[in-house]
This record gives C-alpha cells, sequence and structure tokens, in this order.
C-alpha cells in the first residue's frame, strides 16, 4: 500500500535555529513528491516539489527538500528558521500515472519560539 | 478564477441531514480533486475528477457519500445521512501534478 510517513509529530525551534522535518515514502512506482505548509487559520500552501532531476529542490521562503532515492527520504530543510514559520507542514506523494491522487504523511507541527 | 473556491465556507449541520459543498475549480483545468483533513484521519483522498467523469472514487468513506461535476467546471460533494465522523474540513483542489487546494468547507456535524 502507500503511505508517507513523517517521523516527528511536533517540533520547537528558536529563531535561527536550523531546521529538518523527515518524511520517507513507500510506493510501487515512480513519485512526485511535495511538501505543504498550512499557516494558522489558512489553507495548504505548496512549499515545493520534486518530479525529476537534481534532487535537491529549493521553494519559497528559503526552503529546500533532498530527494534521497535509496532511502525513500524527502526531507525538508532551512537553515535558519522565523517565528513566521511556524505552521503544520505536510509531505505528500503522488504517483505520476492514473489519477496522481495525493497521499499525505500525518504533519508535523512547527512551533516557533521568538 | 484566479484559484480554486468553495462554499460555504463553514457548515453546521444536525446528524441525519443531508449537506451540498461546492467548489469552483481553476477555470479551465480539468483534473478536480477532493479531499478531507479531520483530527483522527489527517488529510485523506475522496474523488478524483477529469472533465465530468470520476475515474478514481476509491477515498469515498461510505454510500453516503457522493459527487458530481459538471460542465467540466463546478463539482459538488453531497454527504447524505450526515453523521458526527463526517465533522471535517472538506478540501478541493485542481491541476494535476501541483495541486492547488481552495480555502476549504468546514462541516461540523451535531
Amino acid at each position: 500500500a502507500q503511505s508517507v510517513s513523517q517521523h516527528n509529530h511536533h517540533v520547537i525551534l528558536s529563531e535561527a535555529a536550523s531546521l529538518e522535518l523527515g518524511c520517507n515514502y513507500s510506493y510501487g512506482g515512480t513519485v512526485n513528491l511535495f511538501w505543504y505548509v498550512q499557516y494558522p487559520g489558512q489553507h495548504l500552501q505548496l512549499l515545493l516539489k520534486y518530479f525529476s532531476g537534481d534532487p535537491l529542490v529549493k521553494g519559497i521562503k528559503g526552503f529546500e527538500a533532498e530527494f534521497i532515492k535509496s532511502k525513500f527520504s524527502f526531507n525538508l530543510r532551512k537553515p535558519s528558521v522565523q517565528w513566521s514559520d511556524t505552521a503544520e507542514y505536510f509531505c505528500a506523494a503522488a504517483s505520476i500515472q492514473g489519477a496522481q491522487k495525493l497521499v499525505f504523511g500525518q504533519g508535523t507541527r512547527l512551533t516557533i519560539n521568538p | 478564477g484566479a484559484g480554486v473556491s468553495q462554499s460555504p465556507s463553514n457548515k453546521v449541520t444536525e446528524k441525519g441531514k443531508d449537506v451540498e459543498l461546492r467548489c469552483d475549480p481553476i477555470s479551465g483545468h480539468t483534473a478536480l480533486y477532493w479531499y478531507r483533513q479531520s483530527l483522527g484521519q489527517g488529510l485523506e483522498f475522496l474523488i478524483y475528477f477529469q472533465g465530468n467523469s470520476a475515474p478514481d472514487k476509491s477515498g469515498l468513506p461510505s454510500d453516503r457519500f457522493s459527487a458530481e461535476r459538471t460542465g467540466g467546471s463546478v463539482s459538488t460533494l453531497t454527504i447524505q445521512r450526515t453523521q458526527q465522523e463526517d465533522s471535517a474540513v472538506y478540501l478541493c483542489a485542481s491541476i494535476p501534478n501541483e495541486q492547488f487546494f481552495g480555502p476549504g468547507t468546514r462541516l461540523t456535524v451535531l
């Protein structure tokens, strides 16, 4: 069965700390990978996506993610977080064939203390 | 339109009533998805439309749930005889591969 797993349920950091959120996926074939963010009271927004090519992808607001095929991982990183990064982060995968529906991880709540 | 819009933004209903949730996708995009976000289950796929047909409805949790799409545009998700476990935020998204999401409809079943 297709699944996405996020390692951390709740992460608490101070401003300027570095961030890494783990994501692993289990799929039968080739997938596209995504990170979405949901700020408090707002709807899901796409942070970044990986389809093919350079495994290090850069997204909005200074976020980046690295696709490591051998580890079935797609971890999200940011060198220096800000208070405004407080949000919930969702990793998702979609098969490149068929409906291309998203399978989401459980989400990671990130709290940044000023 | 410029983005995906959904209505109503909030819906409170009594157990056993039927509800209809509406999605207006990005203009011209043929793919449309419904998901729901709930505390217990996280984000779950419900149904996918390509044009007016639904080749994948595998995520609909029961036969009380149905959806249709007309004119390759607006979609309606209908939940019959609502139950408390149907309480969730129902999200609509369009464009395959990137799936831009609408703001959702928060459904509360009392």
